[in-house]
């Protein structure tokens, strides 16, 4: 296994334009995470899923923002109407949460998308 | 709330040089914390995670130690090289919400080894 992977890298777009990111998580993780990373700050949560569910949404996730994981497996996360606050880092993590013994949260994350909002 | 807080935001260390970085939580009801490395324009790298009941971590030239009662955290490195230049954040995982795994974050310290 490669590890958490993001597509695009990179992703330069005009204002008002929708986006769309892509994350394959670790194939046996069942969590999947979405951060958004501003220049100079710690990653802030966006959303999360288990499977296919999505459990919480931040406060920050406006709607605008919309994220699924058909199947359990790949996650997309679109931006409709882009703003130029919406340039940052998009990152994604996953885990495997085992409720057996000790709670394993451990988050492995990917190389992020870099969205600039022009 | 929790709040997570790294001093300093920045440091600069000659080659060889052992060092340590620092992390504060507010609230001690955490499940466990991450260290993670990234690298300029790059993702998270997980480096070490101690749980709650853990005093300490270690990993070649990395030793991470957890004080829950006075809410931190350090990250020593040793014999400092400049491949070890990076941002390096610290993630608290509260206990109350340890279920979602949803981590709460440092603004990072940004290191830089001079050769």
């Amino acid at each position: 296994d490669t590890g958490v992977s993001q597509n695009p890298r990179h992703k330069i777009t005009k204002r008002g334009q929708n986006v769309t990111f892509r994350c394959d998580p670790i194939s046996e993780h069942n969590r999947l995470y979405w951060y958004r990373q501003t220049l100079g700050q710690g990653p802030e949560f966006l959303t999360y899923f288990q499977n296919e569910a999505q459990l919480e949404k931040s406060r920050l996730l406006s709607d605008r923002f919309s994220a699924e994981r058909p199947k359990g497996s790949f996650s997309t996360l679109e931006i409709q109407r882009t703003e130029q606050g919406d340039s940052a880092m998009y990152l994604c993590a996953s885990s495997s949460i085992r409720t057996t013994g000790d709670l394993n949260t451990e988050a492995f994350f990917g190389q992020g998308t870099r969205l600039t909002v022009v | 709330k929790q709040e997570v807080t790294q001093i300093p935001a920045a440091l600069s260390v000659p080659e060889g040089e052992n060092l340590v970085l620092n992390c504060s939580f507010t609230d001690s009801a955490i499940y466990n914390l991450q260290w993670f490395r990234q690298d300029p324009g790059k993702g998270l790298t997980s480096l070490l995670l101690i749980q709650s009941s853990q005093r300490e971590q270690t990993s070649g030239r990395l030793n991470a130690s957890l004080d829950k009662s006075s809410g931190r955290s350090t990250l020593y490195i040793a014999a400092s090289q400049p491949g070890d230049s990076a941002t390096y954040l610290c993630a608290v995982l509260p206990f109350f919400s340890s279920n979602t795994g949803k981590l709460i974050f440092g603004q990072g310290t940004t290191l830089q080894v001079k050769p």
